[in-house]
């Protein structure tokens, strides 16, 4: 039972426009969402995140959107950089008795390919 | 955040032999986490490693397969039991910081097994 989805393997966006990945999930419980961003051989790097109290967070050129009634959040990167080419997870936990958000369950991923 | 050093950073084994990884964090963390990446695959939480008592695993591992120890707060090992081709992934730890989430990721470990 996958409970969080990220249904696009890959993504190609040119320098400068704005990169767009999306992310569903199933489990109505989960109220913390965060957004990662992996290179090759090395860990997941934590980029932004939101709570289920808010429905957008801003840092810089990344935003995050949570729409809690669709279940769907979505990370806008703009202007997209090469730099940014590396795979995305989104991953969501909840304080289920209070347990401080210990467990992320992750999406697939997807491949982001910034072309300069 | 935290900075955490995970060794060995690869390694080659032998179906049916057994290999410890250890994490390291330079501060004390309220929280630990062991996870497997399979090939093409996502994170997947394989326990939480409990400072004093007992990891906590999630279904689908158990103890005898993944043993764990925190003899502090600021250390971990997993070790992967009898490997056998399957257990070929890339295992992370992270940790949780003083202050709360986001949880902070090691470099990982890849291990294939032969």
């Amino acid at each position: 039972d996958q409970q969080v989805k990220q249904n696009s393997p890959s993504l190609s966006v040119q320098e400068g426009r704005i990169s767009i990945l999306n992310c569903d999930y199933t489990n109505s419980m989960f109220d913390y969402f965060l957004w990662y961003k992996k290179y090759p051989a090395e860990g997941p790097t934590f980029l932004i995140s939101i709570s289920s109290i808010k429905d957008k967070n801003e840092d810089g050129r990344f935003t995050v959107f949570l729409n809690k009634s669709a279940k769907h959040l979505s990370l806008h990167i703009v202007p997209s950089q090469p730099g940014d080419s590396a795979v995305y997870f989104c991953a969501a936990t909840d304080n289920a008795g209070g347990t401080s958000y210990g467990k992320l369950t992750f999406g697939q991923g997807t491949i982001l390919t910034v072309h300069p | 955040s935290a900075v955490i050093s995970q060794k060995p950073s690869r390694d080659i084994c032998q179906r049916g032999t057994s290999l410890t990884i250890q994490c390291q964090v330079d501060s004390q963390v309220t929280m630990m986490f062991w996870y497997r990446q399979q090939p093409g695959q996502s994170l997947t939480l394989i326990a939480t490693a409990n400072q004093g008592s007992e990891a906590t695993y999630e279904s689908g591992f158990v103890i005898d397969k993944f043993p764990i120890s925190r003899p502090n707060l600021t250390f971990s090992t997993l070790t992967v039991s009898n490997m056998s081709p399957e257990d070929s992934s890339i295992y992370l730890c992270s940790v949780i910081g003083q202050g709360g989430q986001p949880q902070h990721f090691g470099d990982g470990t890849r291990l294939s097994i032969l």
